[in-house]
This record gives structure tokens, C-alpha cells and sequence, in this order.
């Protein structure tokens, strides 16, 4: 069964810093990997999707990469602002499983002015 | 697009009731995703339906849930009868396409609370 691993389950950092989420998976056969954005009360906002296939992907101050033979991928931000307080949460679709996500419970960002 | 509409926002019931939450779809998806999130298991896939069919409903607890989606544009989620221990936050999101080369948008959420 395929486990998704986000650590610490919350963060805080000033404003202006770099910082880097870390997420892992158990099980290597996945189609592809996102990390997603929750503010509270709210719903879910897909900020990056990376295929099997590639190693990585940008969007402004958001990279995230994946390596696969080891389980893991990380979400960078930079320039951290308080705007990206919120929930991260990473998730999963194992091949040959459609598009069933299995998620892990979230890194909870607070970013201090 | 209005995105994903999910009704109502919060639900507050007694157990033993019968609760129904709706979604609306984003017109032109195919696919059609039922989640549970609550603090101690996260987010939890219930049931999802690609055109309108049902392909795994492996998630779904127990017999007390059951989900519909009669035509393209409207899915609903039963819990008969409700517990204490179904409340929750559930989601509901739609996809594009059955594969997954796209991402999933999701609705607001119903807030469900059960006492």
C-alpha cells in the first residue's frame, strides 16, 4: 500500500527566507507526482504536477522535483511571503491506478511578516 | 467557469439522520472524485466516477455511504444513518480526463458535523 510522508507537519518562517518541503512515498512504481495548496476553510489548488518521467518542474517561486528511485520529492519556495501561509500537501498516483491520488496529511507553512 | 460547486457548505445533524451532500462538476469533465479529510487521516479518496460510472469505490467505509452520479453535471453523497464519527470535511473534485495526465480541481468542501 502506498504511504505519503510529509515532515515537520508544520513550519514557521520569517519572511524572505528560501525554504524547501520535503515529501516521501513507499512505493517508487507511481505515474506521477503534485503538490497541492489548502488555505483553511478552503479547498484544495494544484500548484505543481510533475509526470514519472521528469525530474521536475517551476512555476514563479515554486520548484518542485522528484526522484523516484529514492521516494522522495522536494517543494521549494523562495523569497518566502506571508501570502504563502497555508497547507502543502503532496500527493501521489500510482501506476495503473487511474487517477486514484493518495495524499499525505500536509506541511502547515506560516510565514511571519 | 464557477469551478467545482459543492452544497451545502456546512451541515450540522443528529445520528441516526440521513445527510446528503451534492456536487456540481466542472463542465466538460469526465471525471468526478468523492474525499474525506479529517485531522487524524487526512485526505482519503471515498469513490471516484469517470463518465458517470462509478470504478472504484474502494474507499467508501461502509454500507452507511453510497454515491450517485445520474447524469454529468451532478454527483450526490449519502451517509444513512449518520454517526458522530463521520464527521469531516468532504470534498468533491473533477478532472478533465479519466487518465492521469491532469490535475483534479476541487470544490470548497462541506464541513459535516455529526452529534
Amino acid at each position: 500500500k502506498q504511504e505519503v510522508t510529509q515532515i515537520p507537519a508544520a513550519l514557521s518562517v520569517p519572511e524572505g527566507e528560501n525554504l524547501v518541503l520535503n515529501c516521501s512515498f513507499t512505493d517508487s512504481a507511481i505515474y506521477n507526482l503534485q503538490w497541492f495548496r489548502q488555505d483553511p476553510g478552503k479547498g484544495l489548488t494544484s500548484l505543481l504536477l510533475i509526470q514519472s518521467s521528469q525530474r521536475e518542474q517551476t512555476s514563479g517561486r515554486l520548484n518542485a522535483s522528484l526522484d523516484k528511485s529514492s521516494g522522495r520529492s522536494t517543494l521549494y519556495i523562495a523569497a518566502s511571503q506571508p501570502g504563502d501561509s497555508a497547507t502543502y500537501l503532496c500527493a501521489v498516483t500510482l501506476a495503473g491506478a487511474n487517477s486514484k491520488l493518495t495524499f499525505g496529511k500536509g506541511i502547515t507553512l506560516s510565514v511571519r511578516p | 467557469d464557477a469551478g467545482v460547486i459543492q452544497s451545502p457548505r456546512h451541515e450540522v445533524t443528529e445520528m441516526g439522520q440521513e445527510v446528503t451532500l451534492r456536487c456540481k462538476p466542472i463542465s466538460g469533465h469526465n471525471s468526478l472524485f468523492w474525499y474525506r479529510q479529517t485531522m487524524m487521516r487526512g485526505l482519503e479518496l471515498l469513490i471516484y466516477f469517470n463518465n458517470n460510472v462509478p470504478i472504484d469505490d474502494s474507499g467508501m467505509p461502509e454500507d452507511r455511504f453510497s454515491a450517485k452520479m445520474p447524469n454529468a453535471s451532478f454527483s450526490t453523497l449519502k451517509i444513512q444513518p449518520s454517526e458522530p464519527r463521520d464527521s469531516a470535511v468532504y470534498f468533491c473534485a473533477s478532472s478533465p480526463t479519466s487518465g492521469s495526465r491532469e490535475t483534479q480541481y476541487f470544490g470548497p468542501g462541506t464541513r459535516l458535523l455529526v452529534l
